[in-house]
């Protein structure tokens, strides 16, 4: 059984550039949580992604965005790159009947420059 | 809002020593507590976990007790060794319902030195 993944693993982009970040949920899961981990620091929630609706979003500025689409995968974009937006970006994914607890795939890294 | 607090790191013990890393918590109602590790280069893994006050989480040798009166969830293990090396997130979630978020501390990073 696979668990979460994440593609691509990691990522080198341009200020003021657009960036598209993948995940795939565990088998069985319908639901994604996208979380950023800036360096030396705890992840820090994004969004969540339901029947392909953004549920619920945290504390992130609009040039964050996502997708889930009906295979219950997920996209991330963010526009306009900022040099702050370097971070680990993680995706975690859940099921109501797993009690909602969420598993995390490995993350893509993302550097911007 | 609902957060949590963890001793700031690094931590830097010698094999065999006894590990203790402090956390606590804030928040409404009753949420589930949980340790996450990260070793270098890698995402997150859950490493133990408990859901109600006075249960204990325990896995690879590592404890947690959810200490509702004190607002705690410490983190010990009795020997640690070189390969516990990594960072320790704790973290708090409601999980009662589809839309709750895990919200992370910021980390302890720990040296386990042979």
């Amino acid at each position: 059984d696979a668990g979460v993944t994440q593609s691509p693993t990691h990522l080198i982009k341009t200020r003021g550039q657009q960036v598209t970040l993948r995940c795939s949920p565990k088998s069985g899961h319908d639901t994604v949580s996208w979380y950023q981990q800036a360096l030396g620091q705890g992840p820090q929630f994004i969004f969540q992604y339901y029947e392909e609706e953004e549920r619920q979003r945290g504390n992130f500025p609009d040039r964050f965005s996502g997708h889930q689409f009906p295979n219950y995968s997920s996209e991330l974009n963010v526009n306009a790159l900022l040099l702050g937006d370097s971070a680990l970006y993680l995706c975690a994914s859940s099921s109501g009947t797993g009690g909602f607890e969420q598993y995390f795939g490995p993350g893509t890294r993302l550097t911007v420059t | 809002g609902d957060s949590v607090t963890q001793m700031e790191g690094p931590v830097t013990l010698s094999e065999e020593a006894f590990l203790t890393i402090n956390c606590t918590y804030t928040a409404t109602g009753y949420p589930s507590l949980f340790w996450y590790v990260q070793y270098p280069g890698e995402g997150l893994q859950l490493l133990l976990k408990a859901t109600k006050a006075d249960d204990k989480g325990s896995n690879k040798g590592f404890e947690a007790t959810y200490r509702k009166e004190t607002t705690s969830f410490h983190l010990e293990k009795g020997s640690v060794q070189v390969s516990d090396s990594a960072v320790y997130f704790c973290a708090l979630s409601g999980f009662m319902n589809r839309d709750d978020k895990i919200i992370f501390g910021k980390g302890t990073r720990l040296h386990i030195l042979p």
